[in-house]
């Protein structure tokens, strides 16, 4: 029940075209659900965040799109760029703390 | 302002050494958090400080891992000894409060041999 499950593992996407990163979570108490996004060499970084209140948020070039009846969230990079190539992962958690994971998405952007 | 920084970035031990990996936080932050993730899975919890008390530790595999953070400043983790599968990459994050934003290091990439 505390899973979050990832898709896909890897994604590869030609510049301008929109990648989707899809999550579905188990424990319906998750009221926090954030994107990290992570650059070789670095730390994951804080992208993007949506409670469960909300259907969608958008933050510049990326939104996330939330269905709580289908414990489903997903990450939509519009217009993407080469500079967006990264790892994304979503997670879940209640109330922000000690957030449950996905596998991770590696997301290429080809030029 | 400084970011959160590791200790080392790589290391690569044998079955049965001891490792230590260092994280120093962003000044200011009491609560650090230390996670790992082992390869092509998902990032797992390990333990959370608030200053020097450890706040949560539910997540630490077994007894051969040791987190230590005297006087709330930076903190330890400590491997010993070392098995095959700690092999991953060990990230240390903080944040001012709990439930605030964590901001991660680079992360240790721990391997063991």
């Amino acid at each position: 029940q505390q899973q979050v499950k990832q898709s896909p593992q890897s994604l590869i996407v030609q510049k301008g075209g929109i990648p989707i990163i899809n999550c579905a979570y188990e424990n319906t108490a998750f009221d926090y659900f954030p994107w990290y996004q992570q650059f070789p060499g670095k730390g994951p970084a804080l992208l993007i965040a949506i409670r469960p209140d909300v259907s969608e948020k958008k933050e510049g070039r990326f939104t996330i799109s939330f269905n709580k009846s289908a414990k489903q969230f997903s990450l939509h990079i519009m217009d993407s760029q080469p500079g967006d190539s990264a790892t994304y992962f979503c997670a879940a958690s209640k109330g922000n703390y000690q957030l449950i994971w996905g596998a991770g998405t590696k997301l290429i952007i080809k030029p | 302002e400084a970011g959160v920084t590791q200790f080392p970035s790589h290391s690569v031990i044998e079955k049965g050494q001891t490792v230590t990996l260092r994280c120093d936080p962003i000044s200011g932050h009491d609560n650090l958090y230390w996670y790992r993730r082992v390869m092509g899975k998902e990032i797992k919890f390990l333990l959370h400080f608030v200053k020097e008390s450890k706040q949560d530790e539910s997540g630490m595999p077994n007894n051969r891992f040791l987190a230590e953070r005297t006087g709330g400043t930076y903190s330890t983790l400590k491997v010993q000894p070392a098995e095959l599968e700690d092999s991953g990459v060990y990230f240390c994050a903080s944040s001012q409060n709990r439930g605030t934003e964590a901001f991660f290091g680079q992360g240790t990439r721990l391997t063991v041999v």
